[in-house]
């Protein structure tokens, strides 16, 4: 059963830094894509990143580029997030999911507030 | 990369049917094949439904199925049930390996 844990939410301050972290199990991680989709309070889904199996290649939304950076380790089962510059309108839900030409099996999400 | 749009309401009676559109342009939806549909319900984490258009996962009843039109793309549930009442989002490849999701749907069983 494909399961997808992730980790590192919290409170941080405008400006911030915040790292996310993903752990998969039951399935072969290596050998899938993977995706970032974030989800504001009362709004809806926001992709936004995804990386290739073997992390050669990255893609991100327009509203996050340069300040968030998707990676991964395969050695670890593990996908990440890493979060700069951090504004209010970064407040969310971060789920990571394996990607299929779309988000396909989803974790059940990290909550990130950024508020002073 | 703008949001693909939805109705934000749909409502259907207990075994009825209920369609929900995803309107995209021809560098999203009408571009390629790759839409998937999403339902959500509240504080849980999206499940998705269909994928390519209108393939099911394994373990999605056949109620719910998937097609597209041109720049449209369409989610039906037939038989509505009870427990079909949730938000249901629209997803899409727009090129360059990004995607796009819809604005949302909330679907409410009478």
């Amino acid at each position: 059963e494909v399961q997808l844990v992730e980790s590192g939410g919290g409170l941080v301050q405008p400006g911030g830094s915040l790292r996310l972290s993903c752990a998969a199990s039951g399935f072969t991680f290596s050998s899938y894509w993977m995706s970032w989709v974030r989800q504001a309070p009362g709004k809806g889904l926001e992709w936004l990143a995804n990386i290739k199996e073997d992390g050669s290649e990255k893609y991100y939304v327009d509203s996050v580029k340069g300040r968030f950076t998707i990676s991964r380790d395969n050695a670890q089962n593990s996908l990440y997030l890493q979060m700069i510059t951090l504004r209010a309108e970064d407040t969310a839900i971060y789920y990571c999911a394996t990607d299929s030409w779309g988000p396909a099996h989803w974790g059940q999400g990290a909550l990130v507030i950024v508020s002073s | 990369q703008s949001a693909l749009t939805q109705p934000p309401s749909a409502s259907g009676s207990p075994g009825q049917s209920v369609t929900i559109s995803c309107t995209g342009t021809s560098s999203d939806v009408g571009g390629y094949k790759y839409v998937s549909w999403y339902q959500q319900h509240p504080g849980k984490a999206p499940k998705r439904m269909i994928y390519e258009v209108s393939k099911r996962p394994s373990g999605v009843p056949d109620r719910f199925s998937g097609s597209k039109s041109g720049n449209t793309a369409s989610l039906t549930v037939s038989g509505l049930q009870a427990e079909d009442e949730a938000d249901y989002y629209c997803c899409s490849y727009a090129g360059s390996n990004i995607f796009v999701f819809g604005t949302g749907t909330k679907v409410t069983v009478l």
